[in-house]
């Protein structure tokens, strides 16, 4: 059974950083690409960022709104992708989603951690 | 530039069937989409990817009642014999080089 659980949101103050982390199970982490997800409070869905696998070059694309602050890395010796959200602001409050990407779509979603920027 | 568009809302009767739209940008009518369900207050779950020729594969376990269809740059999500944990937002998401985009969400009202 696949399975992505999002671990390390909380409380920052703008400006501050937080590392988000996904810890993915129940199939072979390496052959797949990751994404990043979020949602505003009442909001949609909003697409972050994904990381390649290593056989596509591991490489990372980002949306325009957090280009520059966020960091998508990957560990696939501990099956783990990795959120680095630096220069914090009061618009990135939302629920952040992992999700496995499967050629473009996200295929399976983890049950999202909240980051709450506020000071 | 890649956009997909979706009513705000959307309702129907329990035991109807309803279908969704999901529209694609101006010269982008042969991308695939992937359809997505999110009850309240959990997390998105993957339906199905839909195709421009109107195949479909859906995700582990989702109900033979979620079908999908194309026509043009319109991708349907139609869902019969309504039940009450349908009432959910739905997501439409595309794809391009280095990019994923999702529609505004659709939520549907069971009556």
């Amino acid at each position: 059974e696949v399975q992505l659980v999002e671990s390390g949101g909380g409380l920052v103050q703008p400006g501050r950083s937080l590392r988000l982390s996904c810890t993915a199970s129940g199939f072979t982490f390496g052959d797949y690409a990751m994404s990043w997800v979020r949602q505003a409070p009442g909001k949609g869905l909003e697409w972050v960022g994904f990381i390649r696998s290593k056989a596509y070059g591991g490489t990372t694309e980002y949306a325009a709104s957090v280009k520059g602050r966020f960091t998508i890395s990957r560990d696939d010796s501990k099956s783990i992708a990795y959120l680095q959200m630096n220069s914090l602001k009061t618009e990135d409050t939302a629920v952040y989603y992992c999700t496995r990407d499967w050629g473009g779509y996200s295929d399976y979603w983890g049950q999202g951690t909240l980051v709450t920027v506020s000071s | 530039q890649l956009v997909l568009t979706q009513s705000p809302s959307a309702s129907a009767s329990l035991g109807a069937s309803v279908k969704l739209t999901c529209t694609l940008s101006s010269g982008h009518s042969s991308y695939a989409i992937a359809w997505h369900q999110q009850q309240p207050e959990k997390g998105p779950r993957y339906l199905m990817k839909l195709n421009s020729d109107g195949s479909h594969s859906k995700g582990d376990g989702i109900s033979d009642r979620f079908s999908g269809s194309s026509s043009g740059a319109e991708r349907y999500l139609t869902i019969s014999s309504l039940q009450s944990e349908d009432e959910a937002d739905y997501y439409c998401q595309t794809w391009g080089t280095g990019m994923r985009v999702f529609g505004g969400g659709t939520k549907l009202t069971v009556l």
